[in-house]
């Protein structure tokens, strides 16, 4: 069945820290990768996004992250985070065969960053 | 401000009421979403429509009834739901439902506590 696991479901970290959250998948075939996030009483907001190409993808606020294809990862990463990145995060996938753009999502991984 | 709109914002309901919720997109996107995002849990992909027609239904319960009457809106009807549908349900649409017109936007999220 297809899967998208998030290591870690709490992360606490103090700003200037770096920041490293995984996300491995099971599916078929080739498939299109995302990064969610959810601020506090906000929507969900795209981070970043992988179709093809380079494998190491830049998104907004300095978040990057790299897809792995032979790891089935795509893990987020962020050199130094700052307080305003305290948030929940989402990794997604949808299978580049499925007609039907279904996402799947991991369970997200709540981000405390401490002053 | 992410082009897609949800009332109401947050709704309490009893088993035996019916109420609505509605979705409304301004990015001229073709395909729409319903989400149910419950606590500890990952994202739910509830229904997909493109152009307005139906092309997923997740295994949602009957008490669950959406409606599309344009490519703009989207409807959720409720009626005898019960306590465990309490959740957020997240509406979100994309230009397409597959490949690279997949990335799919999210409207802030109707918080539903059934009593």
């Amino acid at each position: 069945a297809q899967s998208v696991s998030q290591h870690n479901h709490h992360v606490i970290l103090s700003e200037a820290a770096s920041l490293e959250l995984g996300c491995n998948y099971s599916y078929g075939g080739t498939v299109n990768l995302f990064w969610y996030v959810q601020y506090p009483g906000q929507h969900l907001q795209l981070l970043l996004k992988y179709f093809s190409g380079d494998p190491l993808v830049k998104g907004i606020k300095g978040f990057e992250a790299e897809f792995i294809k032979s790891k089935f990862s795509f893990n987020l990463r962020k050199p130094s985070v700052q307080w305003s990145d305290t948030a929940e995060y989402f990794c997604a996938v949808t299978s580049t065969t499925d007609s039907w753009g279904k996402l799947q999502f991991g369970a997200g991984t709540q981000v405390v960053v401490t002053p | 401000e992410t082009g897609v709109t949800q009332t109401p914002r947050h709704l309490v309901m009893g088993m035996t009421n019916k109420k609505s919720l509605k979705c409304e997109q301004h990015l001229g996107h073709n395909a729409m979403y319903w989400y149910k995002q419950s606590a500890k849990k990952p994202l739910e992909l509830m229904f997909v429509y493109n152009f307005k027609e139906q092309t997923e239904n997740n295994s949602v319960p009957s008490r669950f009834s959406p409606e599309c009457p344009n490519s703009s809106h989207l409807f959720l009807h409720l009626h005898t739901l019960q306590p465990e549908d309490s959740a957020l349900y997240l509406c979100a649409s994309s230009q397409g439902p597959s490949g690279t017109y997949n990335e799919q936007f999210f409207g802030p999220g109707t918080r539903l506590t059934v009593l």
